[in-house]
């Protein structure tokens, strides 16, 4: 059972250069959500989808989009990359919403914008 | 403004005493809380939660205590072992503010037990 997979694991961009960061899970979750975790930085929640076609802004969703149109892909896009977003970014998900239930994480991706 | 603190970057324990990893929150309304490991080059997992309504809630060698009028929750791990070496977050959220949309996480805690 894979769970949550996350690719690439590791990534370069120069500024400037657009990307996708891929997740996908086979537990038929209906949540899916991206998170980045920075140095002496919490994790912190990009955007999130409670469904195939509904999609929503977490804390910092500046730089990013995302859609989800089946309910096991959950694509994370970058339209022009800048250093700032210089991070390890995180996918995960749950069976439903709902903040009782435990999330299930990728290994995640690093990545670093030149 | 930080909502979820771990004022311990690091804590460094001795393999079979017990390891206790504080977490401490500022928002009252948070009712459900919970704590994920790290491991480098991997993803959280989830390790333990407790819910408002308990102030103590045990699994193996894992128990969270809740101290709702400090706002302050701690992860007790007996005995300790080199495997429980990681990264822990506690994270917090409340009823009225939604889902797991919600959850605010700490910077982490990173554990290393010595053998």
């Amino acid at each position: 059972n894979a769970g949550v997979t996350q690719t690439p694991k590791f990534q370069v961009l120069k500024t400037g250069q657009s990307m996708t960061l891929q997740c996908a899970q086979d537990m038929n979750h209906e949540y899916m959500s991206w998170y980045r975790q920075d140095p002496g930085m919490g994790l912190r929640l990009i955007h999130y989808s409670v469904g195939a076609g509904i999609t929503d802004q977490g804390e910092v969703p500046n730089g990013y989009n995302v859609s989800r149109s089946t309910t096991e892909d959950f694509p994370l896009r970058l339209l022009s990359a800048a250093p700032s977003q210089t991070s390890v970014y995180f996918c995960a998900s749950s069976y439903s919403p709902s903040r009782t239930e435990k999330l299930f994480f990728g290994s995640g991706t690093q990545l670093s914008v030149l | 403004d930080q909502q979820v603190k771990q004022n311990s970057p690091s804590l460094s324990v001795q393999e079979g005493r017990i390891s206790i990893l504080n977490c401490d929150y500022t928002n009252s309304m948070f009712d459900y809380f919970l704590w994920y490991k790290k491991y480098p080059a991997e993803g959280p997992t989830f390790l333990i939660s407790i819910s408002s309504i308990k102030d103590k809630n045990e699994d193996g060698r894992f128990t969270v205590f809740l101290n709702k009028s400090a706002k302050h929750l701690s992860l007790h791990i007996v005995p300790s072992q080199p495997g429980d070496s990681a990264v822990y977050f506690c994270a917090a959220s409340s009823s009225p503010q939604g889902g797991s949309e919600k959850l605010v996480f700490g910077k982490g805690t990173k554990l290393t037990v010595n053998p």
